[in-house]
């Protein structure tokens, strides 16, 4: 089992659709990161939440440390919005704080 | 305040030569993360430093892999006698001293080896 699990691998959406991508995790964290990536692109971070819930813009990205569970939120999405979306932790404990990350979900939003 | 910035962006080597990928990171930043994403595969650590310091290369393959954080210049991932198989993005990510846990990612080096 991976420690990471992001669901769904695709998600082909409408413009304007709301659309929620989802990430478990089996290790114990301190921080985790939502990261975005454009075909052949660099890696932008979207978030680092160990807590609660952080919005920016049409992105909200929340957390529940006990149920180790972390979904991120588009709403009112938009053609330019297609990406890979992957979630990241950092090992717990230790000397690095290394990033483990989810298999990451391609999104498609249609015009 | 540049972001972290990785050199070159595109790189083609042939089988047998050497691949050498540079990160600068961000300004105050002395902690440096390489990760590689192979086609069609996740992200994964290869190796983490400091500066003049390597921490952690439990992820980075023990032959012809080598990296290093001098106290002045880029970090240098280095890869000897490339084969095909090394064809992957490469991504460092930088981060300050006091919040290890906020990674800021370079743009990434494409490697391909014809």
């Amino acid at each position: 089992k991976n420690e990471v699990e992001q669901s769904p691998q695709n998600l082909t959406a409408q413009e304007g659709e709301f659309i929620t991508i989802n990430c478990s995790y089996s290790v114990g964290i301190s921080a985790l990161h939502w990261l975005q990536q454009h075909p052949g692109g660099g890696i932008v971070s979207l978030f680092m939440l160990s807590s609660g819930k952080k919005k920016h813009g049409r992105l909200i990205a929340t957390i529940n440390i006990q149920e180790k569970h972390s979904s991120l939120h588009i709403t009112a999405s938009h053609p330019r919005d297609s990406a890979v979306y992957i979630c990241a932790v950092p090992t717990y404990g230790g000397a690095t704080n290394k990033l483990i990350f989810g298999t990451g979900t391609l999104l498609a939003v249609q015009p | 305040n540049a972001g972290v910035m990785q050199n070159p962006r595109h790189l083609v080597r042939r089988r047998g030569q050497e691949a050498r990928l540079r990160c600068s990171p961000m300004k105050g930043h002395s902690h440096v993360y390489w990760y590689r994403q192979l086609p069609e595969e996740g992200l994964k650590f290869m190796v983490y430093l400091q500066k003049e310091n390597i921490i952690d290369e439990s992820g980075m393959p023990k032959e012809r892999f080598s990296a290093e954080f001098p106290k002045e210049g880029p970090s240098i991932l280095r890869i000897q006698q490339v084969v095909r198989g090394d064809s992957a993005a490469y991504f460092c990510a930088s981060s300050p001293p006091a919040t290890q846990n906020e990674q800021f990612f370079g743009p990434g080096t494409r490697l391909t080896v014809l």
